[in-house]
């Protein structure tokens, strides 16, 4: 049982390239987000969704964009890549809204 | 929307000694959390404690949800518990989960 799968977890890029961050989870969660993670802070929330071809934004969702195909995959994509955008990015994901979160490892991003 | 605060915000203890790490939220809430980011960033679940008390091994949780606090109590501490305790709730509406700004806890050999 893998959990919440992040790739890459490391990932350097130039400012205005794109990018797709991927996520899956293979628990059969109907519930996953995406955050991100500035030093010194806690995590904000980017995208989020509740299911199958459902997303909605979260508190910072300029510059990303989300899908969701199906119940296991949520890829983050950039598709200009700014130097503002450099943190780290975390994929949750949960049975539902109401229930723990489960969090991947993490994908440590850097736009130069 | 709902707001997070932590409390410490940083906390340093020497080893073996015993902490309260305190967590209030702005509004009602019917879930919260609190998760261990260790030194490598990897974020743990400790508890899902929406009210009441729950214990896993040195650590205990306490949510009184009519208060709008949560504490988390660390007793007897290693360096591995080293890093920072997040605790998060969903906001109003329920879609969106708040973090806080976390307590980062140095525990010294």
């Amino acid at each position: 049982n893998a959990g919440v799968t992040q790739t890459p977890k490391f990932q350097v890029l130039k400012t205005g390239q794109s990018m797709t961050l991927q996520c899956a989870q293979d628990m059969n969660h109907e519930y996953m987000s995406w955050y991100r993670q500035d030093p010194g802070m806690g995590l904000r929330l980017i995208h989020y969704s509740v299911g199958a071809g459902i997303t909605d934004q979260g508190e910072v969702p300029n510059g990303y964009n989300v899908s969701r195909s199906t119940t296991e995959d949520f890829p983050l994509r950039l598709l200009s890549a700014a130097p503002s955008q450099t943190s780290v990015y975390f994929c949750a994901s949960s049975t539902d809204r109401y229930q723990p979160q489960h969090f991947g490892d993490g994908t440590r991003l850097s736009i130069l | 929307g709902i707001q997070v605060e932590q409390s410490p915000p940083d906390l340093i203890l020497q080893e073996g000694a015993n902490s309260t790490l305190r967590c209030n939220f702005s509004d009602s809430v019917n879930n919260l959390q609190w998760f261990h980011q260790n030194p490598w960033g990897q974020l743990i679940n400790l508890f899902y404690i929406p009210s009441g008390t729950k214990q896993n091994g040195r650590l205990s949780a306490t949510t009184v949800a009519t208060e709008r606090y949560s504490l988390l109590y660390i007793s007897s501490s290693q360096t591995t518990d080293s890093g920072v305790y997040f605790c998060a709730v969903p906001n109003t509406g329920g879609f969106k989960t708040i973090f806080g700004a976390g307590t980062r806890l140095f525990v010294k050999a």
